[in-house]
């Protein structure tokens, strides 16, 4: 079945440092990709999804692609701040009993320090 | 827009008393509903989705129940809670269609001593 594999850190960075969280996956089909965040206490916001390959998405300097050759959605910011500090997941559609659920990675926490 | 309610925001009950946790969801209609689960430190558990009124499918059978009597509201509940059942309780919606992105509440935080 649709299964989710990211690091699990967690990922402590410096201010303005390169951020990468993999995320690797197995699947059926053409799955669409996700990454979440939460920051603490919180819910899970969606950050940026692709829905087919070599799409890629991206919000607030966050960036992913859809790799189905190496079935990989990796995550990327080219310079964090303490803001960023959160726990991200990575997340893909799988179909069950004719509805479409999501499949959790376990979550990679990030730690950014001034 | 929407957005999605979840109460009791913190909750704290003994072992063995009942449980109801309420979300509504506003501004969309006949969306997929689902409650999951997040145990201190590990990723979510899904534990009840819902497409429609009256229809609740478990992905995990355990200590609780999901109800959804409404088109936009979904409840959880136990009759006795268990230590195990402690956790960070998320409700999500997803928009009818072809979307599949879902939108989370603020969660529900329940310690049961």
């Amino acid at each position: 079945g649709n299964s989710v594999t990211q690091m699990e850190g967690p990922v402590t960075l410096s201010e303005e440092a390169f951020l990468t969280i993999n995320c690797t996956y197995t699947a059926t089909g053409y799955p669409s990709l996700f990454w979440y965040v939460q920051y603490p206490g919180e819910g899970l916001q969606l950050l940026l999804k692709a829905t087919k390959a070599d799409d890629k998405g991206s919000n607030k300097g966050f960036e992913a692609t859809y790799r189905k050759e190496t079935t990989s959605f990796h995550l990327e910011k080219g310079s964090v701040q303490v803001s960023d500090s959160a726990v991200y997941f990575c997340a893909l559609t799988k179909t069950q009993g004719g509805s479409e659920k999501l499949v959790f990675g376990k979550g990679t926490k990030l730690t950014v320090n001034p | 827009s929407q957005t999605i309610h979840q109460w009791p925001a913190t909750l704290v009950q003994p072992v063995g008393s009942p449980l109801s946790l309420e979300c509504t969801v506003e501004g969309t209609s006949n969306p997929n509903l689902y409650w999951y689960r997040q145990a201190a430190g590990r990723g979510l558990q899904l534990l009840f989705y819902s497409v429609g009124i009256g229809q609740i499918s478990s992905e995990v059978p355990q200590n609780l129940s999901a109800s959804r009597p409404q088109d936009r509201q979904f409840i959880l509940s136990s009759k006795k809670l268990l230590l195990s059942d402690s956790g960070f309780y998320l409700c999500a919606w997803r928009r009818f269609g072809d979307s599949y992105e879902q939108y989370f509440g603020p969660g529900t935080r329940l310690t049961v001593t």
